[in-house]
């Protein structure tokens, strides 16, 4: 079956980091991607990882440990806007190359 | 960045009534496009993947009768919502994969999403 975890919320401080875990189990795996959604709108592209280790992006970095089914999303020097909710993906290879979402983060970013 | 749109933003029907949701690959054509639905402070919920010039394939439990599919074109994904109810009320989300080539099969974007009120 599909099964995608990750925390339902979290608070952190501005200028603080944050990491923000994700656990998978899927028929096939060809990638892992973070989004993150403000409410009322579509999610946006943050990270993607196909290979394990880390992908740093800026003040994003993403990691993925495949015989883990594990990742995390760290995000450093964090500011106000970064209160959201932040969507793990799978991609199924097994189908389509379709994304299973997991439940989403909701992070809220206190001054 | 590539841009995909929706449309309507918002719409309001009456239960009984058919509503079209039109999705676009406005700079990128999209061999396959991804049909979502959302309940509020929930996540994606997948509900058929779209391919041009083929029939949809549906997610267990979702109705294909009920929620109708077309592809007709690589930038252009339709889904109709016929006799709508009260609990069909979401967001939904469309979003479009480039086609192949470059490795731009591995970037999949997302359309800003039209929020669907039964009354």
């Amino acid at each position: 079956g599909q099964n995608i975890d990750q925390p339902t919320e979290m608070t952190a401080t501005e200028g603080a980091i944050v990491q923000i875990n994700c656990t998978y189990q899927t028929s096939g795996f060809n990638g892992l991607f973070w989004y993150q959604q403000h409410a009322g709108e579509a999610p946006t592209f943050l990270s993607y990882n196909v290979l394990d280790g880390l992908e740093e992006k800026g003040r994003f970095s993403s990691f993925l440990s495949r015989s883990k089914g594990y990742s995390y999303l760290l995000l450093k020097e964090l500011q106000m806007k970064d209160s959201a909710s932040y969507l793990c993906a799978v991609r199924d290879s097994s189908g389509y190359n379709k994304l299973i979402f997991g439940a989403g983060t909701r992070l809220a970013v206190h001054p | 960045g590539a841009v995909v749109s929706q449309h309507p933003s918002r719409v309001i029907c009456k239960s009984g009534t058919s509503v079209k949701i039109e999705c676009r690959s406005l700079d990128f054509q999209a061999t396959t496009m991804f049909w979502y639905r959302q309940f509020p402070k929930k996540s994606l919920m997948l509900m058929a993947t779209s391919n041009e010039g083929s029939k949809a394939t549906y997610e267990q439990g979702v109705e294909k009768d009920k929620f109708l599919i077309n592809h007709a074109s690589l930038t252009l994904s339709t889904l109709t919502v016929t006799s709508a109810h009260p609990e069909d009320s979401s967001f939904y989300i469309c979003s479009a994969r480039a086609s192949g080539g470059g490795g731009r099969e591995n970037e999949q974007y997302f359309g800003p999403g039209t929020r669907l009120t039964v009354t």
